[in-house]
């Protein structure tokens, strides 16, 4: 079974708009994490944002913020003010117990508009 | 400070050729791992080095995949023979020490292999 899902293989935004990426996980484990991670056409995974499953708020840096339902195990992102530079695959993934090596979804491509 | 470096960028060869991919992680980090990302797919770990030593190989292909850090800073992964599935964006990624929190792992940008 996946332990990641991201239902949206696309999203289209207009600059200063905000958008919400979905991601909805599996687990058993009561300690878990759930990464944000970037991937613009370079190449490189680039870390955004982290929810453990104990934190009691959701975590927020800069434009981006977690939306962190755990009844619902669902963690999307919204990144808000889009800007043309946040063009890119946005990829979701979940560390498990004592590990904090992500497993990663299939990801979400995010076009930009002007 | 310098990122993890990777080399070639990109790759193509012929299936049931041999091919090499070359890592150097962020000076000073003794944990390196090297990932596989298929087309369409998030990353998936192949292996995790501490050091010169395997930590973890359990979703390495070992009959074609082969991978080394001999003196503990650079690494090189080895496919051969290459089969046409083993087409993806091979990661490298390094991290001070076995990762203990969540912004400890940097990634490099990747070797593109294309196998015809």
């Amino acid at each position: 079974a996946q332990k990641i899902t991201q239902t949206q293989p696309g999203m289209f935004v207009q600059e200063k708009e905000a958008v919400t990426l979905d991601c909805t996980y599996d687990t058993s484990d009561p300690s878990y994490g759930l990464f944000w991670y970037k991937q613009p056409s370079s190449g490189e995974m680039i870390f955004l944002i982290y929810q453990g499953s104990y934190d009691q708020q959701n975590a927020t840096e800069g434009r981006y913020s977690l939306n962190f339902q755990k009844a619902r195990k669902s963690a999307n992102l919204v990144i808000s003010a889009s800007q043309l530079g946040d063009s890119a695959m946005y990829f979701c993934a979940m560390r498990e117990g004592r590990s904090y090596i992500p497993t990663f979804g299939r990801g979400t491509s995010l076009i930009v508009h002007p | 400070e310098a990122g993890v470096a990777q080399s070639p960028r990109y790759k193509i060869i012929e299936k049931r050729q041999s091919v090499a991919f070359w890592c150097n992680p962020i000076s000073g980090h003794a944990t390196l791992y090297w990932y596989q990302q298929i087309l369409g797919q998030g990353p998936k770990l192949l292996i995790q080095f501490q050091n010169n030593g395997v930590v973890d190989d359990s979703q390495l292909p070992k009959d074609r995949f082969s991978a080394e850090r001999l003196k503990g800073v650079d690494s090189t992964l080895k496919i051969q023979p290459a089969k046409l599935e083993d087409s993806a964006v091979y990661l490298c990624a390094s991290s001070p020490s076995p990762l203990s929190s969540y912004n400890e792992q940097f990634f490099g940008p990747g070797t593109r292999l294309t196998v015809l």
